[in-house]
């Protein structure tokens, strides 16, 4: 099955300062890499994902980075602000035509740490 | 348009009674997913549900834990004679397509507690 590695577990950055978190996978039929922030007592939030088509993907202060070949991926937050500050986690998903379909692989979380 | 729904939020039980986990899926969504949460821990995926049927539930403990979504109302996820081991986090997530190369989109939780 998917196994999904996540470093660092904890990241402390100044404001203003940008942030890398970054995942590998071990499955080669995995195509959609969705990104979530968590809030102390909150669901995951959907902040970005990606597909296997596209290298790169950005929306604002965040971006998102695959690379196929190498199985890895990652989140880029530039001008970190206190507000960022949460569980932030990557997560690996099969092909819709999959049998493996419904089954998300989470990364073990890294918590983001944003110093005023 | 409102998000996926959750409840009851918080729910405390005791060793060897029933938990039961409603989770109602975002508008236009027919595909319904849970995941546990230890604390300070990742997601677990746990089953992946259409309507009225399950299409993958590898990751549900096989003994105490069940889970539905019927045709109408929400879905369910069960677990019987619930043991400390059980306290967590539930969250359900649902999609609008097939599969998890779909969005997912989560509800807020709810956190069981086992005395």
């Amino acid at each position: 099955g998917e196994n999904v590695e996540q470093h660092p577990s904890t990241l402390s950055v100044q404001e203003g300062d940008s942030a890398v978190i970054k995942c590998t996978y071990s499955d080669s039929a995995s195509n959609y890499f969705p990104w979530y922030k968590q809030e102390l007592g909150k669901g995951p939030q959907l902040i970005i994902d990606i597909r296997s088509n596209v290298g790169e993907k950005k929306d604002q202060r965040i971006a998102v980075t695959l690379n196929k070949t190498a199985k890895h991926f990652s989140l880029h937050i530039t001008e970190t602000q206190p507000e960022d500050s949460a569980v932030y986690f990557c997560a690996a998903s099969p092909s819709a035509y999959n049998t493996n379909a419904g089954k998300s692989t989470f990364g073990d979380g890294t918590t983001l740490t944003v110093k005023p | 348009n409102a998000g996926v729904m959750q409840n009851p939020r918080h729910l405390v039980r005791r060793r060897g009674q029933e938990a039961r986990l409603r989770c109602s899926p975002m508008k236009g969504h027919s595909h319904v997913y849970w995941y546990r949460q230890l604390p300070e821990e990742g997601l677990k995926f746990m089953v992946y549900l259409q309507k009225e049927n399950i299409i993958d539930e590898s990751g549900m403990p096989k003994e105490r834990f069940s889970a539905e979504f019927p045709k109408e109302g929400p879905s369910i996820l069960r677990i019987q004679q619930v043991v400390r081991g059980d306290s967590a986090a539930y969250f359900c997530a649902s999609s609008r397509g097939q599969g998890a190369a779909d969005t997912q989109y989560f509800g807020p939780g709810t956190r069981l507690t086992v005395l």
